[in-house]
């Protein structure tokens, strides 16, 4: 079965540009959540989606957004990027959160802002 | 919230064992994950602890103390592709906190 495909892998991008990442689950996986990996900080939540809605979100400023599609399918969208928005953003999914902790994780998209 | 510690960087020799250890502050705690992860790949899934002991899967085990908030991550007879960054994350409501990880250096 197909694992989690993350769309595009590498990008760059100017200061004040807005950035758009894909995000498709496992077939059958209705949660998706996003993760921004930085050799400083380590992997720090963004948002949790299921079934469409926004279930948790993470401490990060508004211009961090994103949303999901009824086939579970999702997009993060980053607006007026700054220099440090340069991370990995890693995309994880699960069937639901059922305490087995066993998130999938895509091979991320790594952005970099100039 | 949660606040997770682990050790930034360890080394070890191919054969031996190593220890990595997690300590974790957390207003609620649903379980204890560690992760895998590869340089340039994604994390992977290694293991999941809820009650307090020992979980022994192949090379790799994993203990918890919940009244101590305290893990650890065992792996014996290192192999040179055990070389990895090792992720230990807390379970809250959803989705876990994960600390910064510990980058396992194996060398012959």
């Amino acid at each position: 079965k197909a694992g989690v495909t993350q769309t595009p892998r590498y990008l760059i991008k100017t200061r004040g540009q807005q950035v758009t990442l894909s995000c498709s689950p496992i077939s059958g996986h209705r949660s998706v959540s996003w993760y921004q990996q930085t050799p400083g900080q380590g992997l720090q939540f963004l948002f949790e989606y299921f079934s469409e809605t926004q279930r948790n979100k993470g401490n990060f400023p508004g211009r961090f957004s994103g949303r999901q599609f009824s086939n579970s399918r999702s997009e993060m969208n980053v607006s007026t990027l700054e220099l440090g928005d340069s991370a990995l953003y890693l995309c994880a999914s699960s069937l639901d959160w059922d305490n087995t902790g066993e998130l999938f994780f895509g091979e991320g998209s790594r952005l970099t802002v100039l | 919230g949660q606040n997770i510690d682990q050790p930034t960087e360890m080394t070890a020799t191919e054969g031996a064992i190593v220890q990595i250890n997690c300590t974790y502050q957390t207003s609620g705690f649903n379980g204890l994950f560690w992760y895998q992860q590869h340089a340039g790949e994604a994390p992977t899934f290694l293991s999941y602890n809820v009650l307090d002991g020992l979980e022994e899967k192949g090379r790799f085990s994993s203990f918890l103390s919940r009244s101590k908030g305290y893990s650890y991550l065992l792996l014996k007879e290192l192999q040179m592709k055990d070389s990895a960054s090792y992720l230990c994350a807390v379970g809250g409501s959803y989705i876990p906190t994960f600390g910064r990880g510990t980058s396992l250096i194996v060398h012959p």
